[in-house]
């Protein structure tokens, strides 16, 4: 079990759905992030909200929309994906993102899976 | 941001140490050394991290050099679920990334 949760666990969607992934932590973090992971390749950095701002873009295409309605949840909007997109979709937290200092803390994914 | 370098692949032997070695001979005087572990199907866990001197938790302990150009993750008992790819990652000063390398490949054996 992590202390960063993150729903649906598996997720299958056309080319043509809108969907969101959902990410949650209680720990009181001002930091969180969204990784991407293809299998067998290490996470990628997409997106980094810190005091809910958005702080870091890694180029990352626009049919991903990142949204942090408050400091406990994040949200991933997608649309209009591609096959190359299915991928494991990681979300993390830490207590201040520019804190070198602070661990990120990670849940366990979302499965996505694009047809 | 400073490269790491590790191991492709390693084995050990259930009950025995494991030592996961990396390099990182570019690092900032100010960049600390993070090593995560991504159990397959999991996200990565949090093991241990250090700027200058030797950590240990209950987990395991972290020797880096006295020049800081390399470091060692140990796990001092080895189990099955220790089986693992772990990574190594030297974390900027002053910035919100945590960027993942290749890693390592720990396969624990009985």
């Amino acid at each position: 079990d992590t202390e960063v949760t993150q729903t649906p666990k598996h997720l299958v969607m056309g080319m043509t759905n809108k969907k969101s992934l959902k990410c949650e932590q209680h720990m009181g973090h001002r930091a969180m992030y969204w990784y991407k992971q293809k299998a067998k390749k290490p996470p990628e950095l997409m997106f980094v909200y810190s005091y809910e701002k958005l702080s870091i873009n890694e180029s990352v295409p626009s049919r991903f929309s990142p949204e942090c309605p408050n400091s406990s949840l994040l949200n991933l909007h997608l649309h209009a994906l591609q096959p190359e997109d299915s991928a494991l979709y990681l979300c993390a937290s830490s207590q201040e993102g520019d804190n070198p200092n602070a661990p990120l803390h990670f849940g366990n994914g979302t499965r996505l899976t694009v047809t | 941001d400073a490269k790491t370098t590790q191991p492709p692949s390693m084995d050990c032997a259930e009950g025995r140490a494991a030592n996961l070695p990396c390099n990182h001979s570019t690092i900032s005087g100010n960049e600390y050394v993070y090593w995560y572990r991504q159990i397959h199907s999991q996200g990565p866990q949090y093991i241990i991290h250090g700027l200058k001197n030797n950590e240990t938790n209950e987990m395991a302990s972290l020797i880096i050099t006295e020049d800081r150009k390399s470091s060692t993750l140990i796990l001092p008992h080895a189990t099955l679920r220790d089986t693992a790819v772990y990574y190594c990652i030297v974390r900027p000063y002053n910035t919100d990334k945590l960027i993942f390398g290749t890693g390592t490949r720990l396969q624990v054996f009985p």
